[in-house]
């Protein structure tokens, strides 16, 4: 089946820290992965996306590698600021019936202190 | 900007209400989808629909019904609200084929 893991919160850095957000897949057939930001009190903002193997998704300073071999998309910011604080899902797309599903992790709660 | 709408930000509900939540879509999408999210189960889907008048259940519609009379817009029915469906709910549209979901700025529904 497919499933997303990523690592439990909250992360709590400095301002201009290095960030690293883990998530592993399981996954039949040729998903996308995808990292959904959610700042406090709104909706999921798409932050970037890959669609297929050793794709890099980037925007905003963040990056975030398909890696097939390891079923890996780890999320990465060199320097994260204090406007970053938020949550952080990680989410695979695969199709299912007529639609294509997304498969969501848990979240991953960043908080930047100045 | 796809733009996805939902009727109330904060809402608060008295046991075996009725609850309607609504959503409004701008860009035409032929797919729309109720989530509800909750800490540390992150969200998880209700239903979706895939044309008017259609819908299918997803992981969790038990307690839930919904409808999808227009394209743009899809509600999200509780008959008979109960505490255990206080949650933030989220809507979300989707073009057919596309893999990715744009996504409404969420529902947050007390039920007390």
């Amino acid at each position: 089946g497919n499933s997303v893991t990523q690592m439990e919160g909250p992360v709590t850095l400095s301002e201009e820290a290095f960030l690293t957000i883990n998530c592993t897949y399981t996954a039949t057939g040729y998903p996308s992965l995808f990292w959904y930001v959610q700042y406090p009190g709104e909706g999921l903002q798409l932050l970037l996306k890959a669609t297929k193997a050793d794709d890099k998704g980037s925007n905003k300073g963040f990056e975030a590698t398909y890696r097939k071999e390891t079923t890996s998309f780890h999320l990465e910011k060199g320097s994260v600021q204090v406007s970053d604080s938020a949550v952080y899902f990680c989410a695979l797309s695969a199709p299912s019936y007529n639609f294509n599903k997304f498969y969501f992790g848990s979240g991953t709660k960043l908080n930047v202190k100045p | 900007d796809v733009k996805v709408t939902q009727s109330s930000r904060y809402l608060v509900k008295r046991t075996g209400e009725k609850v309607f939540l609504e959503c409004v879509q701008d860009m035409d999408h032929e797919n729309m989808f109720w989530y509800r999210q909750d800490p540390g189960l992150g969200l998880r889907l209700i239903y979706f629909s895939y044309d008017v008048k259609m819908k299918e259940k997803g992981d969790i519609p038990e307690g839930y019904s919904v409808s999808r009379e227009k394209k743009e817009r899809f509600s999200l029915i509780l008959e008979s609200a109960s505490t255990n469906q206080t949650s933030m709910y989220l809507c979300a549209s989707s073009f057919r084929g596309a893999r990715e979901q744009y996504f409404g700025p969420g529902t947050r529904l007390t039920v007390t």
